[in-house]
């Protein structure tokens, strides 16, 4: 049971690239959101997927874009990275609210 | 919105030690969460606790939801304990968006 799986784990950007970050779950979960992490910040929540076909913006969304493309994946796009985009990203699903999260062991994104 | 705060920041515990982490909520909650992230940064989920006392092992968390507030306890820690604790509950308004604390970094030395 793989439960949430991110790719990559690691990645180097140069400013101005793009790139999307993958997120599968197979646990049927309705719910999946998108975070970052950083030293001092905790974990701020960058978009999440109530259910299939909706998305919503969390605390800190500039700069992103996401996809739920079916209910097992919601991916992460940034179109135009950026060094301030530097983190660690996790992917989590849940299965309806807030109760019984499931996180995604992330990736460690630099942006150079 | 509700606010988070963890305390203390940092713990250093010898093995064996005991400790208790506290959580307080500026508005009242129905859905506080614990999880601890490991040194290699998975994140798990420790107990849903909106309120009352749950046991898991050494770990144990009481939530006092009237006075806004929650305690995890760790008892007879291990090395395997370290990481950071967070507490989290749910956005006012939007029980799909959680808030969270900045978290205790606990070290527990051999």
């Amino acid at each position: 049971n793989a439960g949430v799986t991110q790719t990559p784990k690691f990645q180097v950007l140069k400013t101005g690239q793009s790139m999307t970050l993958q997120c599968a779950q197979d646990m049927n979960h309705n719910s999946m959101y998108w975070y970052r992490q950083d030293p001092g910040m905790g974990l701020r929540l960058i978009y999440y997927s109530a259910s299939e076909g909706t998305t919503d913006k969390g605390e800190v969304p500039n700069g992103y874009n996401v996809s739920r493309l079916n209910k097992r994946e919601f991916s992460l796009r940034l179109e135009s990275a950026a060094p301030s985009q530097t983190s660690v990203y996790f992917c989590a699903s849940s299965p309806e609210t807030v109760y019984g999260y499931t996180f995604g062991s992330g990736t460690r994104l630099t942006v150079v | 919105g509700i606010q988070v705060e963890q305390s203390p920041p940092d713990l250093i515990l010898q093995e064996g030690a005991n400790s208790t982490l506290r959580c307080n909520f500026s508005d009242s909650v129905n859905n506080l969460q614990w999880f601890h992230q490991n040194p290699w940064g998975q994140l798990i989920n420790l107990f849903y606790i909106p309120s009352g006392t749950k046991q898991n092992g050494r770990l144990s968390a009481t939530t006092v939801a009237t006075e806004r507030y929650s305690l995890l306890y760790i008892s007879s820690s291990q090395t395997t304990d370290s990481g950071v604790y967070f507490c989290a509950g749910p956005d006012a308004g939007n029980n799909r968006k959680l808030i969270w604390g900045l978290g205790t970094s606990l070290a527990v030395n051999p």
